[in-house]
């Protein structure tokens, strides 16, 4: 699993609460991605971080925001849940500057109601 | 155009079969190829990559990367009712900090 932790790895939350994913790894990594898995949709980036307080947005951006106070955690905030954002997420690191060879966490389930 | 083309499938062979499966692209930059496995309910796991074109071989896994043709494959030889799980192609390149998915290809080996 590459070091990575995600936490929780499920989730049920109600529609207008906020909820903060956590992704933690062990290995020093500069660069941490989150992605949301959707069927039909496959694996979009929703943020990633080349740094400590360094992040950029990816295709799917709207409706979150992330944080990176730490090099080993990257946290992932949904402001106000809504159901379209009912889906699993991953974190994930890069491994090499050049080959952006990128290592998976577990995921965590997201349930919006 | 899509990056990136995955025929999702979902595609079902007998085992000991080969699967075979492939990923288009449009984007000349990319030059480095990935190619995942996810089993149902778990992250997706890094399987192969390779450097630009050509051929690397793992096993029972073939993969093979055609930049002349913007096309990219896998082959699983004697499947086993293991490898079912769906195989996502991914690649980079072009000093860009993202990778390029395909959408995923479900393989179902039946016994």
């Amino acid at each position: 699993d590459a070091g990575i932790t995600q936490s929780p790895r499920h989730k049920v939350t109600e529609t207008g609460t906020p909820v903060t994913l956590r992704c933690h790894q062990t290995e020093n990594h500069r660069y941490m991605y989150w992605y949301r898995q959707d069927p039909g949709h496959g694996l979009r980036l929703i943020h990633y971080s080349y740094g400590v307080k360094d992040t950029d947005k990816g295709e799917v951006s709207d409706g979150y925001s992330v944080s990176r106070s730490k090099t080993e955690d990257f946290l992932l905030t949904l402001e106000s849940a809504t159901s379209s954002q009912t889906s699993v997420y991953f974190c994930a690191i890069r491994s090499g500057q050049e080959k952006n060879i990128q290592y998976f966490g577990a995921g965590t389930r997201l349930s919006v109601l | 155009q899509k990056e990136v083309e995955q025929d999702p499938g979902p595609l079902s062979v007998p085992e000991g079969a080969i699967v075979s499966l492939n990923c288009t692209y449009s984007n000349s930059a990319f030059q480095y190829f990935m190619w995942y496995r996810q089993y149902s309910r778990k992250g997706p796991e890094l399987l192969m990559y390779t450097y630009s074109s050509g051929n690397k071989e793992d096993g029972r896994f073939t993969a093979q990367v055609d930049k002349s043709s913007k096309y990219i494959s896998l082959f699983i030889r004697d499947s086993q009712p293991s490898d079912s799980a769906t195989y996502l192609c991914a690649m980079s390149g072009g000093g860009n900090n993202r990778l390029a998915f395909g959408k995923g290809n479900q393989v179902v080996v039946i016994p």
